[in-house]
């Protein structure tokens, strides 16, 4: 079955200091990948996308992504995390041109200590 | 560009009232809506996927008869919780696709409370 895993629920992080936020999937295929942000209460923003092509994606608001072939992996890093960016963060997979019926993770909670 | 509207953002009712939920793009065509609920700190669960003029297709566990979903244009989907009870209060949030259908938008999402 396809899956998407999230393996932190929770994550806490000191202002300024670098962040990496894990993401596993499982697909038969290489599929569409994204990392999405949501503030309380809020919809889901879109930070960054993989297709195809090179395998580190840069996205919104400083933040990056590489894409892992070997280890089915689609980690979301960012090398300064401000105050603001602490809030609910889940990677999400589809296929082909269905991608946009997504597969989500858990979601991980960024905590941001001042 | 890619923007997706829902109205209310918010809404409260009585047990056993119907309430409409509304998901727009603003300025895409959205051949594809998607509708999703959240619980409190937990994932988006997709409940529903509607193509313009279609009828939905409803994910398992998911009451088609409780959850009426309308397509009936490339702007507009509704979503109508009937008879709504409080263990349907949530979080429903929709997301749009336009004709390549390789990545969704999504709306920021209607908060239901049922007393």
């Amino acid at each position: 079955a396809q899956s998407v895993t999230q393996p932190d629920i929770h994550i806490t992080v000191s202002e300024g200091a670098s962040l990496e936020l894990r993401c596993n999937y499982s697909y038969g295929a290489t599929p569409y990948l994204f990392w999405y942000v949501q503030s309380p209460g809020q919809g889901l923003q879109l930070l960054l996308k993989y297709f195809s092509g090179d395998t580190l994606v840069q996205g919104i608001k400083g933040f990056e992504a590489e894409f892992k072939r070997s280890q089915s992996s689609f980690n979301l890093r960012k090398p300064s995390v401000h105050w603001s960016d602490a809030a609910e963060y889940f990677c999400a997979a589809g296929i082909g041109t269905n991608a946009g019926k997504s597969t989500f993770g858990d979601g991980t909670t960024l905590t941001v200590k001042p | 560009g890619a923007v997706v509207s829902q109205h209310p953002s918010w809404v409260i009712c009585k047990s056993g009232t119907s309430v409409k939920i509304e998901c727009r793009s603003l300025d895409f065509q959205a051949t594809t809506m998607f509708w999703y609920r959240q619980f409190p700190k937990q994932s988006l669960m997709l409940m529903a996927t509607s193509n313009e003029g279609s009828k939905a297709t409803y994910e398992q566990g998911v009451e088609k008869d409780k959850f009426l979903i309308n397509h009936a244009s490339l702007t507009l989907s509704t979503l109508t919780v009937t008879s709504a009870h409080p263990e349907d209060s949530s979080f429903y949030i929709c997301s749009a696709a336009g004709s390549g259908n390789n990545e969704q938008f999504f709306g920021p999402g209607t908060r239901l409370t049922v007393l």
